[in-house]
């Protein structure tokens, strides 16, 4: 079983919409992080959240940690086509220890 | 900035044979990572190092070991490649300071 869950798992949307994803688990996480990860290469690091409840803001993509610890999600507005890639979540339930990932979500944003 | 540095980027072996991947994590960086990912999964957490000590051990097959030398770089070494074993590698190392990893581009492997 994953300790994190992600949804959708594949999104595919028109430029210009909006959409969030959503990073889910019963586990309590000290630090959880976005990435986003085109095809062969390494997971790009987005944010880090720490602290619940707390809203960070990279341009258009909102992130949000839930208040519990538990869960985020990631809004972006205005989704372009630059936007298409795999967004994976990783949560570390302790400090210093290895993070574990969701399965991630695949976004595909047409023109 | 400096980034995680991984080597080779692309590696060709034979069922059977050993390999050896290398990564150089960001300066002042003290925990290095190594993950595998396969074809549409997500990373998969085989070791780490705190301090070039073992800190965490994960889904590392009992043919590959790990280590970290006095300069920090590390080493992935494989042993008996089984087909099984193609898949992306990823080195990360984490800033102490926000508890944030930062993953290198990743060595392909592909067994033959």
């Amino acid at each position: 079983t994953q300790l994190l869950e992600q949804s959708p798992q594949f999104l595919s949307i028109q430029e210009g919409e909006n959409l969030t994803v959503y990073c889910n688990s019963s586990s309590v996480f000290s630090s959880l992080q976005w990435y986003r990860q085109e095809p062969g290469e390494g997971p790009v690091l987005l944010v880090t959240v720490v602290t619940g409840g707390e809203v960070k803001k990279l341009k258009r993509l909102t992130f949000q940690f839930g208040d519990a610890r538990k869960d985020s999600s990631l809004h972006i507005t205005a989704a372009q086509p630059g936007d298409t890639g795999l967004y994976l979540c990783a949560g570390a339930r302790n400090y210093g220890q290895n993070f574990v990932f969701g399965p991630g979500t695949r976004l595909s944003v047409l023109p | 900035a400096a980034g995680v540095i991984q080597s080779p980027r692309h590696l060709i072996k034979e069922k059977r044979e050993t390999a050896t991947l290398k990564c150089y994590p960001i300066p002042r960086h003290d925990t290095v990572y190594w993950y595998q990912q396969g074809p549409g999964q997500d990373p998969q957490f085989l070791i780490s190092f705190y301090e070039k000590m073992q800190s965490d051990k994960g889904s590392i097959p009992d043919r590959f070991s790990a280590q970290q030398f006095s300069d920090y770089h590390s080493e992935l070494n494989m042993s008996s490649l089984e087909l099984g074993d193609s898949a992306l590698y990823f080195c990360a190392s984490r800033d102490r300071t926000y508890n944030e990893q930062f993953f290198g581009p990743g060595t392909r492997l592909t067994v033959l």
